[in-house]
């Protein structure tokens, strides 16, 4: 495997379900990120983490859970969605330091609640 | 507050021809701005970027233009290929590793 990696790359739950989503890098990157991006609205970003301590979280709601157990691996756990949480969630990672600006994306997780 | 705005949600134009993309920003603190492109079922592409402090930035085809005095950025594709048919996505770096990024242009290159 190169790149980074998401699976599964399609989920349908219900609002009761708990699912989670996962993501994988094979780059050698030490900061990796959850963005949500939903029909017509830019990607928007959900959590960061640096050297697997997340430094950022942006005002999501606590029925999304990230969890990052090495520089590698990083999670997305779900539970009690709603529909309006139906959208492509993507996971990128990146290499903080070293003048490299650009992030890398996985293909995504197309999640549909019903 | 939309920081990042793409205000043409597509484009269409001929193979062989120039295609530019459009991006307008309004936060000064940027440091940095990225083109990304996406094809169906895959996830963003980095294709190219600009540090603020210079004006162009040119890679094969690909050429990124920063105007700081309008907060405009502009991509040139020369020539246009059926195969850059996709949607492509202006970001911004603040500090640290967050990007912001605007809602995309769906381009259209026809044979």
């Amino acid at each position: 495997e190169t790149g980074v990696t998401q699976t599964p790359r399609h989920l349908v739950m219900g609002m009761t379900n708990k699912k989670s989503l996962k993501c994988e890098q094979h780059l050698g990157h030490n900061a990796m990120y959850w963005y949500k991006q939903s029909a017509k609205k830019p990607l928007e970003l959900m959590f960061v983490y640096s050297l697997e301590e997340r430094v950022e979280n942006n005002s999501v709601p606590s029925r999304f859970s990230p969890e990052c157990p090495n520089s590698s691996h990083l999670f997305l756990h779900l539970h009690t969605l709603q529909p309006e949480d139906s959208a492509l969630y993507l996971c990128a990672s990146s290499h903080l330091a070293g003048g490299q600006v650009e992030q890398f994306f996985g293909p995504g997780t197309r999640l549909t609640v019903l | 507050d939309q920081q990042v705005k793409q205000n043409s949600p597509s484009l269409s134009v001929q193979e062989g021809r120039i295609s530019i993309l459009n991006c307008d920003y309004t936060n000064s603190m940027f440091d940095y701005f990225l083109w990304y492109k996406k094809y169906p079922a895959e996830g963003p592409t980095f294709l190219i970027s600009i540090s603020s402090i210079k004006d162009k930035n040119e890679d094969g085809r690909f050429t990124v233009f920063l105007n700081k005095s309008a907060k405009h950025l502009s991509l040139h594709i020369v020539p246009s290929q059926p195969g850059d048919s996709a949607v492509y996505f202006c970001a911004a770096r603040t500090s640290g590793s967050r990007l912001t990024f605007g809602e995309g242009t769906q381009l259209t290159v026809n044979p």
